[in-house]
C-alpha cells in the first residue's frame, strides 16, 4: 500500500520569505501523480500544484514550485515571497492506478507579518 | 458553476441515531469518493465509486454505507453513529481516468456524535 509522510507538523515563515514543506512517499508503482493541497481556515480543499511522476521537470505555479526527486521518493513544496494568505494546512497527496488519493498528515504553515 | 455540494455542513447527533450526509456533483464525473479528516491523520478514504452501482471500500469503511444510484449523487450513511465517527467529512469527484485529473472537493461536513 502507498503511504505519504509529512514530517513537519508545523512551520513558520516571515512574510516575503521562502519556505519549503517536506513530503516523502512510498510506492511500488512506476506511474503516479503527486499533489499539494491547501486547506485554509474555511476548510475548503484547494489544489496548489501537481506533478506527474514520468516528468523529470519540476512543476511550478506562480510562487509555488516543487522539488521532485523520484529515486528518493521525495516531493517538497517551495513557497516563495510568502504572503499572509498562504497561512493554511498543506497536504501532500499521492494518486496511482487505483485513483485513490492517499494523504499525508498535513503541515500547518503560519505566516508572520 | 462546477461544484460538489454536501449537506448538512454541520451536524450534532447522538449515538445510534441513523443519519445521511448527501453529496452531489454537477460535472458528470464518474469517480466519487468520501474521506474523513482527523487531526494528525490527514484525510483517509472511506468509500469510493467508479460509476453508477459500482462502489468499493476504502481504508476506513467500518460503520459506513454508501450507494450510487445516480451518477451525480453519492450519499454517505451512518446506520448507528458512534463517538469515534466524530470527524470532518469530505466528498470528492473527478473523471475516472487518468489519475492526473484533479479531484474536486465539497465544502466539508463537520459531524459530532455525542
Amino acid at each position: 500500500a502507498q503511504t505519504v509522510t509529512q514530517s513537519q507538523p508545523e512551520m513558520s515563515v516571515q512574510e516575503a520569505e521562502t519556505v519549503t514543506l517536506s513530503c516523502t512517499y512510498d510506492t511500488s508503482e512506476s506511474d503516479y501523480y503527486l499533489f499539494w493541497y491547501k486547506q485554509p481556515p474555511s476548510r475548503q480543499m484547494i489544489l496548489v500544484i501537481r506533478q506527474e511522476a514520468y516528468k523529470q521537470q519540476n512543476a511550478t505555479e506562480n510562487r509555488f514550485s516543487v522539488n521532485f526527486q523520484k529515486a528518493a521518493k521525495s516531493f517538497s513544496l517551495k513557497i516563495s515571497d510568502s504572503q499572509l494568505g498562504d497561512a493554511a494546512m498543506y497536504f501532500c497527496a499521492y494518486r496511482g492506478y487505483g485513483n485513490k488519493l492517499v494523504f499525508g498528515a498535513g503541515t500547518i504553515l503560519r505566516v508572520k507579518s | 458553476e462546477a461544484q460538489v455540494t454536501q449537506n448538512p455542513r454541520y451536524l450534532i447527533t447522538v449515538t445510534g441515531k441513523k443519519l445521511t450526509v448527501t453529496c452531489s456533483q454537477n460535472m458528470n464525473h464518474e469517480y466519487m469518493s468520501w474521506y474523513r479528516q482527523d487531526p494528525g491523520l490527514g484525510l483517509r478514504q472511506i468509500y469510493y465509486s467508479m460509476n453508477v452501482e459500482v462502489t468499493d471500500k476504502g481504508d476506513v469503511p467500518e460503520g459506513y454505507k454508501v450507494s450510487r444510484k445516480e451518477k451525480r449523487n453519492f450519499p454517505l450513511i451512518l446506520e448507528s453513529p458512534s463517538p469515534n465517527q466524530t470527524s470532518l467529512y469530505f466528498c470528492a469527484s473527478s473523471p475516472f481516468a487518468p489519475p492526473s485529473y484533479e479531484q474536486y472537493f465539497g465544502p466539508g461536513t463537520r459531524l459530532t456524535v455525542t
